[in-house]
């Protein structure tokens, strides 16, 4: 079946920096695209961007450039997201979603259990 | 930028309520919505996807409609599991989600 396990929650100080990993399995992970979802706490859904799979391409949503960074392990398929210069505000859950990059629907189908980071002195 | 409004923001019903859901896009994005449920702790579950496609193992009580700018999704009859926030989500261009609808027990 299915599965997009994420790595276990973080605490950091701010300034620093975190990476978040996503491992997939039950399915070819080079056949689907991961995208990156920002939760902050009591708030609603934000799309970070997405990486290409087959050619590590990612793209960047708005506000997410700079210190946000997708990579890709195809050897162990797994995504990463980390986060540089961490501030306050980075404090939130991260999810990864997977879309089939073949279906013009673009739909998230399967999402990583989150990764909750908490950035505080 | 895209842009996703859904309303009610909240809304309480009872276990049995007929309820439905808004979402309004700032363009015309065809049928690209997507509908997530999620409920507290957990990541977001894919619904209805392409405006009105049921996703496989959900329950046939939730529907969707809708293309262009606006969009429903119905819950035929409440049941207690589906007390959760409900987001809508554009794939038009890029994805941009709704601020969500929090259905609670009245």
């Amino acid at each position: 079946q299915v599965q997009l396990v994420q790595s276990g929650s973080e605490l950091k100080k701010p300034g620093a920096s975190v990476k978040v990993s996503c491992k997939a399995s039950g399915y070819t992970f080079t056949s689907y695209a991961m995208n990156w979802v920002r939760q902050a706490p009591g708030q609603g859904l934000e799309w970070m961007g997405w990486i290409n799979t087959n050619t590590g391409n990612p793209t960047y949503a708005q506000g997410f450039t700079g210190r946000f960074v997708f990579s890709l392990d195809t050897s162990v398929s797994t995504a990463y997201l980390q986060i540089s210069s961490l501030k306050a505000e980075d404090t939130a859950v991260y999810y990864c979603a997977r879309i089939d990059e073949g279906s013009p629907t673009r739909e998230f189908d399967y999402w990583g259990q989150g990764t909750l980071v908490t950035v505080s002195s | 930028d895209i842009q996703m409004t859904q309303s009610p923001s909240s809304l309480s019903a009872s276990v049995g309520d007929r309820v439905t859901i808004t979402c309004r896009a700032s363009q015309s994005i065809s049928s690209y919505l997507n509908w997530y449920q999620q409920k507290p702790g957990k990541a977001p579950k894919l619904l209805i996807y392409a405006a009105s496609s049921l996703q496989s193992g959900v329950p046939s009580r939730f529907s969707g409609s809708g293309s262009g700018t606006d969009f429903t999704l119905t819950i035929s009859s409440l049941q207690p599991e589906d007390f959760a926030t409900y987001y809508c989500q554009q794939s038009y261009t890029l994805y941009t989600f709704g601020q969500g609808t929090k259905l609670e027990i009245k």
